[in-house]
């Protein structure tokens, strides 16, 4: 089976640059998307297609050029979140997301 | 753009559960939708997913054969039919939708889900 890893934690201080990473074979044939989720609240689409920022998302989120390694520069006590990276199968019709990873703002 | 579910609950291992998702804001019937949940102490895992006609369905090995998705075009619903249900199935359940209609997935716009809780 297809699989999509993160490390289940990091942290980091205020002001600094949270950097979360995101592995599997599948992710160098299919998009990578990214997503950040605080208690008690839906989702919310961070990155799409390795590199696209949804409208209202602030530019303190960005990726890598294969989508891969989300950055989360000047880092506020509001990013305190989890994040998730999300891919599909081989064939891409089967989402698959990676495990989660819980950022902590020191 | 506004998903809002409705229909989860308290069940007990063996029943079973009829969700459902109202769209608004966007065409509804030119874009496939999905089912994601989150169980306690999980990540998201994606459960289904339905083309914009509805006439191809998807779903995860951990539903197939229990779980039907459909949808009504004419009333802008989605719907995630749940049958066999195991405390496994315990989480809160969004429906979901891709950035735009040419895009399969990966979801954008989330509804603020619903809570589906298995347990005798």
């Amino acid at each position: 089976s297809y699989e999509v890893t993160q490390p289940p934690s990091e942290s980091v201080s205020p002001g600094q640059t949270a950097t979360i990473t995101c592995s599997g074979d599948v992710l160098t044939n299919q998009y990578v998307h990214w997503y950040q989720q605080r208690p008690g609240q839906a989702p919310i689409m961070v990155i799409y297609k390795d590199n696209e920022r949804p409208s209202g998302i602030s530019d303190r989120f960005s990726t890598s050029a294969s989508g891969t390694r989300l950055t989360i520069s000047g880092v506020q006590a509001e990013d305190e979140a989890d994040y998730f990276c999300q891919s599909a199968d081989i064939s891409g019709t089967y989402p698959l997301f990676g495990g989660g990873t819980k950022l902590t703002v020191l | 753009v506004q998903l809002l579910e409705s229909g989860g609950g308290l069940v007990q291992p063996g029943g079973s559960l009829r969700l459902s998702c109202v769209a608004s804001g966007f065409t509804f019937n030119n874009t496939a939708m999905n089912w994601v949940r989150r169980a306690p102490g999980k990540g998201l895992e994606w459960v289904s997913a339905i083309s914009f006609g509805g006439g191809n369905t998807f779903y995860a090995d951990s539903v197939k054969g229990r779980f039907t998705v459909s949808r009504d075009n004419s009333k802008n619903t989605l719907f995630l039919e749940m049958n066999s249900l195991t405390v496994a199935d315990t989480a809160t359940y969004y429906c979901a939708k891709p950035p735009s209609s040419d895009l399969w997935g990966c979801f954008q716009h989330w509804g603020q889900g619903s809570l589906v809780i298995v347990s005798s």
